[in-house]
C-alpha cells in the first residue's frame, strides 16, 4: 500500500529566503512523485512531477525536488521565496497507473 | 484547451438533504475521478472511472453516495442524504492515456455546506 508524510502542517519564511517542504513517501513499487499547489479558492495545479527519469525534478516558478530512493523522501524546495507562492502544497505519490493518494498538505506562509 | 469544468461552485444544503454536482473533464481524457478534501486536509479519492466504467470506488461511502459516467464523459456525483460530516470541497479530475495517465487535471471544485 502506498502512503505520503508531509512532514510540516506549516512552515513560515521571510520573503527572499530559501523554502523547504519535507514528504515522505511508502510504496511498494517504484512510485511515481507530485507537488501540487493550492491557491485560496482555486484549483489544484501541478508544480512538478517524478516518474523514474531524473531523480532532480524541476517544476514551475523556480520550485525543484529531489527523488531520494534510500530516503523515501521527496522534498520540494525554493531557493528565494516571493510573496505569490503563499499556498498549501500537497506531496502525492501514485503506483503505477495514476491512483494517487494525497498528503495532508504543508501550509507555506512567507512574510514581507 | 478548456479545462476541467465543474459546477455549482458552492452549494448550501440541509443534513438530511440530497445534493448532487456535475464534472466535465477536458475532451478526451479518459479516466476521471472525484475527490473529497475537508478542510485541513488532503483531497481523498472517491471514486475513479476509466471511461464509463468503476477502476476504484473502495472509499466511496456507498450507503449515501453513488456517481456515474453514463456516457464515459460528463459525471455526476450525488449524496442522499447528506451529513453534517459531508461538509468538504469536492474536486473532479481527469487525466489521459497521451499523458501516460501520470498526472490529473483539477477543477476549482464544489464546495459544499451541510447545515
Amino acid at each position: 500500500a502506498q502512503s505520503v508524510t508531509q512532514l510540516d502542517s506549516h512552515v513560515s519564511v521571510s520573503e527572499g529566503t530559501p523554502v523547504l517542504l519535507r514528504c515522505n513517501y511508502s510504496s511498494s513499487y517504484s512510485p511515481s512523485l507530485f507537488w501540487y499547489v493550492q491557491h485560496p479558492n482555486k484549483g489544484l495545479q501541478l508544480l512538478l512531477k517524478y516518474t523514474s527519469a531524473a531523480t532532480l525534478v524541476k517544476g514551475i516558478n523556480g520550485f525543484e525536488a529531489e527523488f531520494k530512493k534510500s530516503e523515501t523522501s521527496f522534498h520540494l524546495t525554493k531557493p528565494s521565496a516571493h510573496m505569490s507562492d503563499a499556498a498549501e502544497y500537497f506531496c502525492v505519490v501514485s503506483e503505477g497507473s495514476y491512483i494517487p493518494t494525497f498528503g495532508r498538505g504543508t501550509s507555506l506562509i512567507v512574510h514581507p | 484547451e478548456a479545462g476541467v469544468a465543474q459546477s455549482p461552485r458552492y452549494k448550501i444544503i440541509e443534513k438530511r438533504q440530497s445534493v448532487a454536482f456535475w464534472c466535465n473533464p477536458i475532451s478526451g481524457h479518459a479516466t476521471l475521478y472525484w475527490y473529497q478534501q475537508i478542510l485541513g486536509q488532503g483531497p481523498k479519492l472517491l471514486i475513479q472511472f476509466q471511461n464509463n466504467g468503476v477502476v476504484d470506488d473502495s472509499q466511496l461511502p456507498k450507503d449515501r453516495f453513488s456517481a456515474e459516467r453514463l456516457k464515459g464523459v460528463d459525471s455526476t456525483l450525488k449524496i442522499q442524504p447528506a451529513k453534517l460530516e459531508d461538509s468538504a470541497v469536492y474536486l473532479c479530475a481527469s487525466s489521459s492515456r497521451e499523458a501516460g495517465y501520470t498526472e490529473a487535471f483539477f477543477g476549482q471544485g464544489t464546495r459544499l455546506t451541510v447545515v
